[in-house]
């Protein structure tokens, strides 16, 4: 059965802080995402990456960075957290050649 | 900005009628398109993919694509109250590095 788990369900951070969003697939998927969704605003793309180690920015990739050092793993890392980025993230991954994407549980961040 | 346009909704349905369900996307070369159900509180889920012009019926799911016109719809016969949900309109550009552009989703609210 096709997974992708989130490290957490819930964060809360303070501004300022280093925070780190864990995403791991079990399905051998070259592609991988980060999303977050805000009423409204549906989901929209943060950063994704095709292949280890390689990424590239989404529409909206200010504020954030990924890591993605093995095929399985993918972090999202909010380098200095701000409460405008409270919100739902979501984590996705995709076999190459094929649009589908799975979804993680979902984190759901927010920053005080 | 590509742009994927759906009715916020909600979308009042009767139970046992049908539910429509209408996207349009701004970008002629979208290859791929997909509707995502989503419960409140919980991920994405994938319940449809269509590639080429026509139907594509899956139980009580059939989705329509016109890429002339740029539009997608999806159709949900028979509804029931656990069709409730917010239903997510994807669109691909391009399959090999799977990224979606979505749009911001219609409620679909089935009345028994």
């Amino acid at each position: 059965d096709v997974k992708v788990t989130q490290s957490s369900r819930y964060l809360v951070k303070r501004t300022g802080e280093k925070v780190f969003l864990e995403c791991v697939q079990d399905m051998d998927h070259e592609n991988m995402f980060w999303y977050r969704q805000d009423p409204g605003l549906g989901l929209r793309l943060i950063y994704f990456s095709y292949d280890v180690k390689m990424k590239e920015k989404g529409d909206i990739p200010e504020g954030y960075s990924v890591s993605r050092e093995k095929k399985e793993r993918f972090s999202l890392i909010l380098e200095s957290a701000s409460t405008n980025q409270t919100s739902m993230y979501l984590c996705a991954s995709s076999l190459r050649g094929q649009g589908q994407a799975f979804f993680g549980q979902g984190t759901r961040l927010t920053v005080v | 900005q590509k742009e994927v346009e759906q009715n916020s909704g909600p979308l009042s349905v009767p139970e046992g009628a049908i539910a429509s369900l209408n996207c349009t996307y701004s970008d002629r070369g979208s290859q791929s398109f997909f509707w995502y159900r989503q419960y409140s509180g919980k991920s994405p889920e994938l319940i449809m993919s269509i590639y080429s012009n026509g139907d594509k019926e899956d139980g009580r799911f059939t989705a329509q694509l016109n890429k002339a016109s740029q539009y997608v719809s999806l159709l949900i016969r028979d509804s029931q109250p656990s069709d409730s949900a917010t239903y997510l309109c994807a669109v691909s550009e391009d399959d090999s590095w799977g990224k979606l552009q979505f749009g911001a989703g219609t409620q679909v609210v089935v009345t028994p």
